[in-house]
């Protein structure tokens, strides 16, 4: 079993619904990255957080520690939403550095 | 803006090549890291180092190594090239805890 699972693994969305992504992970951490990965390979962090939620534009990210689950939701998503969304978690080693434990990620395709 | 920049998007090579990719990052990062990514698998951490001539294995380090010798360039080299190493290969710089900025990635194809 991956130590980070996200669900769904592909979504197919209608323009304007409300879409959530969900992160499962199993070891303590740190911090839950959500990242972004558009066709053509480029990753772009969205979020980092460590508790209760942050907002940008249409992105909102929530975390639950008690539970170990993270959500990223998009609301009035937009074919441009169209991407791969990876949930990654910072293990709480300690330590130089901050190495991440990546979920397979979940694609989604908006339609318009 | 933080750049990350890889020094080739594609590249072919043959099996037994040695293959050099080179990975370069413009904001005094301390950490970088090697991955790769392929489909199912999500992304893997071959490699990471956490200052000039300091670098540790990530989860997949076998047939690779890693060189550091300048804190903005971090190398990955494949000894000696094999089919099972065609694959997506992503650079990534941070500071210490903070969000990882990545490069465009070099998808490289191993014949």
């Amino acid at each position: 079993k991956n130590e980070v699972e996200q669900s769904p693994q592909n979504l197919t969305a209608q323009e304007g619904e409300f879409i959530t992504i969900n992160c499962s992970y199993s070891v303590g951490i740190s911090a839950l990255h959500w990242l972004q990965q558009h066709p053509g390979g480029g990753i772009v962090s969205l979020f980092m957080l460590s508790s209760g939620k942050k907002k940008h534009g249409r992105l909102i990210a929530t975390i639950n520690i008690q539970e170990k689950h993270s959500s990223l939701h998009i609301t009035a998503s937009h074919p441009r939403d169209s991407a791969v969304y990876i949930c990654a978690a910072r293990r709480n080693y300690g330590g130089a550095t901050n190495k991440l434990i990546f979920g397979t990620g979940t694609l989604l395709a908006v339609q318009p | 803006d933080v750049k990350v920049t890889q020094s080739s998007r594609y590249l072919v090579k043959r099996t037994g090549e040695k293959v050099f990719l080179e990975c370069v990052q413009d904001m005094d990062h301390e950490n970088m890291f090697w991955y790769r990514q392929d489909p199912g698998l999500g992304l893997r951490l071959i490699y990471f180092s956490y200052d000039v001539k300091m670098k540790e294995k990530g989860d997949i380090p076998e047939g690779y190594s890693v060189s550091r010798e300048k804190k903005e360039r971090f190398s990955l080299i494949l000894e000696s090239a094999s089919t099972n190493q065609t694959s997506m290969y992503l650079c990534a710089s941070s500071l210490y805890n903070q969000p990882q900025h990545f490069g465009d990635g070099t998808r490289l194809s191993i014949l």
